[in-house]
């Protein structure tokens, strides 16, 4: 089982809808999360990070279940320009490192 | 502007040959990584590096070799010994632990 997975998608969706990505984790000792966005061919950019109350920016929303070990991204409003693949991370601190899900594509259609 | 700058955008090597990415950051972090994303995966973790002169290996370490003699700099060296190195390489940096990474624009490496 892989430490970090999400659905792959793709998620096609119309311009205006809700959409939402999850992504689980196994290692408990995970303590710092966060959504990348990925588009083609470019490098992921940091989106936001994942607090346990829940944070939001703009149309994202970004929540954290620490006793079930997921987080989950919400985008409203979807726009054509969030058409990307977005990447969950989940930081060992004690470790140093970041471990990454394989991404879900989202594209967004007229 | 601060940033990290990866080169060279592109990188041909040829059976046999070692090759080295360059990782240049003037963000002055101290965390440095590397990870590998082959088409349609996530990100795995090849080297990461928390201060200058120590590095330690990720999940895919092998043939591969790294160094950080200096805090700006991360080179990562794809050896003969790394039978499939068609990938794209990206090097990212953390300001501080807990916090997320900035990102390279990366380095396409394909084996001809």
């Amino acid at each position: 089982r892989k430490e970090v997975e999400q659905d792959p998608g793709p998620f096609n969706v119309p311009e205006g809808a809700t959409v939402a990505f999850n992504c689980t984790y196994s290692n408990s000792a995970s303590q710092s999360f966060f959504w990348y966005r990925q588009d083609c061919r470019k490098e992921p950019k940091l989106l936001m990070s994942v607090y346990s109350s829940g944070n939001e920016d703009g149309r994202f929303t970004a929540q954290l279940n620490r006793a079930s070990q997921y987080i989950s991204l919400l985008i409203r409003d979807s726009k054509l320009s969030d058409s990307a693949t977005y990447l969950c991370a989940v930081l060992n601190t004690n470790a140093g490192k970041s471990t990454f899900g394989d991404g879900t594509t989202l594209t967004v259609k007229p | 502007d601060g940033g990290i700058t990866q080169s060279p955008k592109y990188l041909f090597r040829k059976e046999g040959q070692n090759v080295t990415l360059s990782c240049e950051q003037n963000l002055n972090h101290d965390a440095m990584y590397w990870y590998r994303q082959d088409p349609g995966q996530g990100l795995r973790l090849i080297y990461y590096s928390q201060i200058v002169n120590d590095f330690q290996k990720g999940d895919i370490a092998e043939g591969y070799s790294v160094s950080r003699e200096k805090k700006e700099s991360f080179p990562l060296t794809v050896t003969s010994a790394q039978k499939n190195p068609t990938a794209f390489y990206l090097c990212a940096s953390q300001t501080r632990q807990g916090y997320g990474y900035t990102f390279g624009s990366g380095t396409r490496l394909t084996v001809v």
